[in-house]
């Protein structure tokens, strides 16, 4: 167990829509990352929120978006749903950032989104 | 630019039978180096990292790997093969500017044979 948790587990959305997913980090961790990883592949960088702040973003265009809240839970919000953003959404959770961390990073289960 | 290439898509051993994976990183700096298990539906574990110092670096269920910076590899290995080992590996490389993010490999697939 990484102590990271992340809802829901599976869900399926149409073409167009929109879809939030949610993480809670491992306690005492203030940095959460989110990434996608598509059937048969590797998992992709999107973007890492700090304190509440994004401070770091992959390849991944502006209608995907997040929040990290006080208490350091996250969501990724993705608008306009393609069927290529089917995938599992991993998040991921650390202490510190950067070159100020030498820490590992911790991974949740994963949200299954399936667009159709 | 950074990247990390695993040049065997599938391995298929015998249980018993000794195991290595392998991965190349491309990475300019000193790296910091994972390797995650993915059983099928499931999210990523981490096997082991490498930050700095043995370059032989053990991990949990019996795994290990091995810094070689020459070669810029870090190859995942194991004496003795369980069925349950059975899943997809990882292999990454964590980069750190003003943020972390970590880049994967596309992965090997490992199937065991009873």
């Amino acid at each position: 167990e990484t102590g990271v948790t992340q809802s829901p587990t599976h869900l399926i959305k149409t073409r167009g829509q929109q879809v939030t997913l949610r993480c809670s980090s491992q306690s005492g961790h203030n940095t959460v990352s989110w990434y996608q990883q598509a059937l048969g592949q590797g998992p992709q960088f999107i973007f890492q929120y700090y304190r509440e702040e994004e401070n770091g973003r992959g390849n991944f265009p502006p209608r995907f978006s997040g929040l990290q809240f006080p208490n350091y839970s996250s969501e990724l919000n993705v608008n306009a749903l393609e069927l290529d953003d089917s995938a599992l959404y991993l998040c991921a959770s650390s202490f510190g950032t950067g070159t100020r961390s030498g820490n590992t990073i911790y991974f949740g289960e994963g949200s299954w989104l399936t667009v159709v | 630019a950074q990247s990390v290439t695993q040049p065997d898509i599938h391995i298929t051993v015998s249980e018993g039978a000794s195991l290595e994976l392998r991965c190349n990183y491309s990475y300019g700096a000193t790296p910091y180096l994972f390797w995650y298990v993915q059983s099928p539906g499931q999210g990523l574990q981490l096997l082991l990292k490498y930050f700095s110092g043995d370059t032989l670096v053990q991990g949990i269920k019996g795994f290990e790997a091995e810094f070689k910076r020459s070669q810029s590899s870090f190859n995942l290995r194991k004496p003795s093969v369980h069925w349950s080992d059975a899943a997809e590996y990882f292999c990454a490389v964590g980069v750190k500017t003003s943020y972390d993010k970590v880049i994967f490999g596309p992965g090997t697939s490992l199937s065991v044979i009873p």
